[in-house]
């Protein structure tokens, strides 16, 4: 699977847009980005997910580069309960192979 | 999405009991059951992989002996903790996946070994 690197942590103002990049320079055709997140105590929930076309869904919305080397989640109105630890994953081989989780960003929305 | 539970959603044992985890599908056949720990301040890691009605692959460095894993139908998956020590403690996560595009996880269970 294709390496990511996301920042370690980000702030986001309760009410702003929370926009979380996520850089996959080695991503291959078929592989699709995966975005999940952990809130504390919890297991992951997953977000979104796409391929090279632009996704949103009642979540978030995810912008992928036309090179598909980088990517952004958008929350659109961060809210504190979207305070968590944010994961980009890359994936080609669903329900075969377990996903694999990097260190992700910790975001935390302030009031 | 698909709705995972587990059971319980926390534990409390003394060492050197055994502990058993529940997983379970709601709402789809799940044909795989990965099953993940997290150590506190750490990322999910993947500990063993089964296929309904198969025994079980671990990653390395997971004792298959001590970790149990049963798969025997499409929507329930165990895991029994043996044994376990204070350093077997530690949330554990399960996740079903099936004919879908995109993998769902259950709640966790946080393990704690005195």
């Amino acid at each position: 699977d294709a390496k990511t690197t996301q920042p370690t942590s980000m702030d986001c103002a309760e009410g702003r847009a929370a926009n979380l990049p996520c850089n996959h320079s080695t991503i291959s055709g078929n592989e699709y980005v995966y975005w999940y997140r952990q809130i504390h105590s919890q297991g992951p929930q997953y977000i979104i997910h796409g391929l090279k076309n632009n996704e949103t869904n009642e979540m978030a919305s995810l912008i992928i580069t036309e090179d598909r080397k980088s990517s952004t989640l958008i929350l659109p109105h961060a809210t504190l309960r979207d305070t968590a630890v944010y994961y980009c994953i890359v994936f080609g081989d669903t329900g075969r192979r377990a996903l694999t989780f990097g260190s992700g960003t910790r975001l935390q929305v302030q009031p | 999405g698909a709705v995972v539970s587990q059971h319980p959603s926390w534990v409390i044992c003394k060492s050197g009991t055994s502990v058993k985890i529940e997983c379970r599908s709601l709402d789809f056949q799940a044909t795989t059951m990965f099953w993940y720990r997290q150590f506190p301040k750490q990322s999910l890691m993947l500990m063993a992989t089964s296929n309904e009605g198969s025994k079980a692959t671990y990653e390395q460095g997971v004792e298959k002996d001590k970790f149990l894993i049963n798969h025997a139908s499409l929507t329930l998956s165990t895991l029994t903790v043996t044994s376990a020590h204070p350093e077997d403690s530690s949330f554990y996560i399960c996740s079903p996946t099936g004919s879908v595009d995109t993998q769902y996880f259950g709640p966790g269970t946080r393990l704690t070994v005195l």
